[in-house]
């Protein structure tokens, strides 16, 4: 079975600084990961994914990820965070193509909060 | 070119109803899949529909099924309705299958149930 943590609740930054939003996965085989963020009210829009190549994965709005193999792990960053970055951040997991593997496993969400 | 969209946006039911959600996916999309989003949590998979037939299922029960129609949109029932239906019910669809960005799942707004 396939899982994902995201081990803080919510994340504090002030504009401006670097932010950092935390994933750690678990899938047999090789992982397609994604982020999504939500913001209140909202539904679900896609940031970024990995599948294949560069470690580093760019994305909309700034944001990018960087994929961890040995760490299990796909943290999510931006250099410097805007006010409006402030959403609930989602970090899934799909495991490796074949039959009945498109579900995407969801960790249960961060919260980030940009501090004027 | 429109997103994904589901109707209604919100629902009040009693328990014991039933209630049947739509969801019509982006265009050229084939696959459609429904995800329960309860309060303070990430979204959890419920089923996946392709060409017309159920390809995957998650962890809910019989009351939850669903259809999908030759244009692709879907509608998702859930009979017996209980308080623990009560949450976002998320539409995502994704690109048919030949296409180079297949593994991205687009989602829709939601449909917030609420069962009194």
């Amino acid at each position: 079975a396939q899982s994902v943590a995201q081990p803080e609740d919510q994340v504090n930054v002030a504009e401006g600084n670097p932010l950092t939003v935390k994933c750690t996965y678990s899938v047999s085989g090789n992982p397609y990961l994604f982020w999504y963020v939500q913001y209140p009210n909202r539904g679900l829009q896609f940031l970024l994914k990995y599948i294949t190549g560069d470690n580093l994965v760019k994305g909309s709005y700034g944001f990018e990820a960087e994929f961890n193999k040995s760490q299990t792990s796909f943290h999510l960053k931006k250099p410097s965070a805007l006010v409006s970055d402030s959403a609930l951040y989602f970090c899934a997991v799909r495991g490796p193509s074949g039959a009945g593997s498109y579900q995407l496993t969801f960790g249960k969400g961060t919260k980030l909060s940009v501090i004027p | 070119d429109a997103g994904v969209t589901q109707s209604p946006t919100h629902l009040i039911k009693t328990r014991g109803q039933q209630v049947t959600l739509r969801c019509s996916p982006k265009s050229g999309h084939d696959t459609v899949s429904w995800y329960q989003q309860a309060l303070g949590q990430g979204p959890q998979f419920i089923f996946q529909y392709y060409e017309e037939e159920e390809r995957q299922r998650g962890n809910f029960p019989d009351r939850f099924s669903g259809h999908q129609f030759p244009n692709y949109s879907s509608e998702l029932n859930v009979n017996a309705l209980l308080l623990g239906d009560s949450a976002l019910y998320l539409c995502a669809s994704r690109p048919r299958r030949d296409s180079a960005y297949q593994e991205t799942q687009y989602f829709g707004p939601g449909t917030r149930l609420l069962v009194l």
